[in-house]
């Protein structure tokens, strides 16, 4: 049990168009999901927090307009790169805290933009 | 303020051998959670361990051991008798409770185990 399932698995797109990533969590409800970005060869960093049915709350240095979040139900959280460029090519990770267990993190999503 | 430390960037030993990942945290908190999480080249993270702060007891899971003293603020993690399937990045984690549950990582310590 208690597993998040995160899609895709990894994306290309074009320099200035925008990617969506999903995170899912699929067999418990999540009000709270963390999103990370990790560069290569360096350690996750938190980017936000997602709030199911409120605001997203961004860690500090991290854009709110570059990095859209919306968790509009208990099992969904979704990660919009707006405007993608070089530079936010990465892998991005999402994770849940079901109750009664430690974190579960999604698969991850490594995002390249060209 | 929170913070882990992994001071050892990248270490190699070979096949067999016994390794020792350090790692040290910083917190005000009093309950706080630390995790252990191994990242192999395909980069999902796997989950090896979770220690809340109230417990000091270590533990060993087949070749894993853990050793966790709050006087050092150390949550060491020993690999005996490696395997080349052990290599992989490895993450050691905090959470304090009152932070809204969020993990901070170090950043890593990248494991080569050669055969």
């Amino acid at each position: 049990g208690a597993v998040v399932s995160q899609h895709p698995s990894w994306v290309i797109c074009k320099s200035g168009t925008s990617v969506k990533i999903e995170c899912r969590s699929l067999d418990f409800q999540a009000t709270t999901m963390f999103w990370y970005r990790q560069f290569p060869k360096q350690s996750l960093m938190l980017m936000a927090t997602s709030n199911e049915g409120s605001k997203a709350t961004y860690e500090q240095g991290v854009e709110k307009d570059k990095f859209l979040i919306n968790h509009a139900s208990l099992t969904l959280s979704t990660l919009t790169v707006t405007s993608a460029h070089p530079e936010d090519s990465s892998f991005y990770i999402c994770s849940a805290r079901p109750r009664g267990y430690g974190y579960t993190f999604g698969s991850g999503t490594r995002l390249t933009v060209v | 303020a929170q913070k882990v430390t992994q001071a050892q960037t990248e270490i190699s030993v070979v096949e067999k051998e016994d390794v020792t990942l350090d790692c040290v945290y910083e917190t005000r908190d009093t309950t706080y959670y630390l995790f252990w999480y191994k990242q192999p080249p395909s980069g999902e993270l796997v989950f090896l361990i979770r220690r809340n702060s109230f417990d000091e007891q270590n533990e060993i899971s087949g070749r894993y051991s853990w050793n966790f003293q709050k006087s050092t603020s150390s949550f060491n993690f020993t690999i005996t008798a490696s395997q080349v399937v052990d290599s992989a990045v490895y993450f050691c984690a905090l959470s304090e409770a009152r932070r809204d549950d969020k993990i901070i990582f170090g950043k890593g310590t990248r494991l080569h185990i050669l055969p």
